[in-house]
């Protein structure tokens, strides 16, 4: 099975603080991706990366970062945190599926609260 | 651009009724068709796909029909259980641009005994 982990399931930060949120895959996967959950809005993709030290904005970048220095892993860095930036953050790595299909595998979410 | 519509919840239902999620998209390509289910407390796990039209897609009772003609891929089951209550959500994928996905907003459903 596809395993994708993700560095904390809850984090709480003061604003201003920065945090790394870390996500790692272990099937050797090429695509790699970062969201934010919030109520009513869905999953919203901030970034993704393709291969390593390859990487894309997505829908929503402004404030974050992203690192990824080795296929498995792929971090999320938030430079000073804001109170908008509390919600849960989705990472996901996908390949091409021999049937000619991307799937996503999620990891299980880290809920961040700043305060 | 890319989009997908799914049906507003929440949706609320007593065990054993039948279910139907509503999915519209518009793509640009020939997009890959998906539901996701996330439990309380997890993350996204795929439940079906679809790669083409006609295509059905079934995992776990769930089925869904890639329909072309009406841009669709309404998610059904015949007879719900407690322990499908979660959020569900369709998504869209072209083969391109590292198969980046388009997620609808999901759709919460409660199912009561």
């Amino acid at each position: 099975d596809v395993k994708v982990t993700q560095s904390s399931r809850y984090l709480v930060k003061r604003t201003g603080e920065k945090v790394f949120l870390e996500c790692v895959q272990d099937m050797d996967h090429e695509n790699m991706f970062w969201y934010r959950q919030d109520p009513g809005l869905g999953l919203r993709l901030i970034y993704f990366s393709y291969d390593v030290k390859m990487k894309e904005k997505g829908d929503i970048p402004e404030g974050y970062s992203v690192s990824r220095e080795k296929k498995e892993r792929f971090s999320l860095i938030l430079e000073s945190t804001s109170t908008n930036q509390t919600s849960m953050y989705l990472c996901a790595s996908s390949f091409l599926h021999p049937g000619g299909s991307y799937e996503q595998y999620f990891g299980p979410g880290t809920r961040l609260t700043v305060t | 651009g890319n989009s997908v519509t799914q049906m507003e919840g929440p949706v609320t239902l007593s065990e054993e009724a039948f279910l139907t999620i509503n999915c519209t998209y518009t793509a640009t390509g020939y997009p890959s068709l998906f539901w996701y289910v996330q439990y309380p407390g997890e993350g996204l796990q795929l439940l079906l796909k679809a790669t083409k039209a006609d295509d059905k897609g079934s995992n776990k009772g769930f089925e869904a029909t890639y329909r072309k003609e009406t841009t669709s891929f309404h998610l059904e089951k015949g007879s719900v259980q407690v322990s499908d209550s979660a959020v569900y959500f369709c998504a869209l994928t072209v083969n391109t641009n590292a198969g980046k996905s388009t997620f609808g907003d999901g759709t919460t459903l409660t199912v009561k005994p």
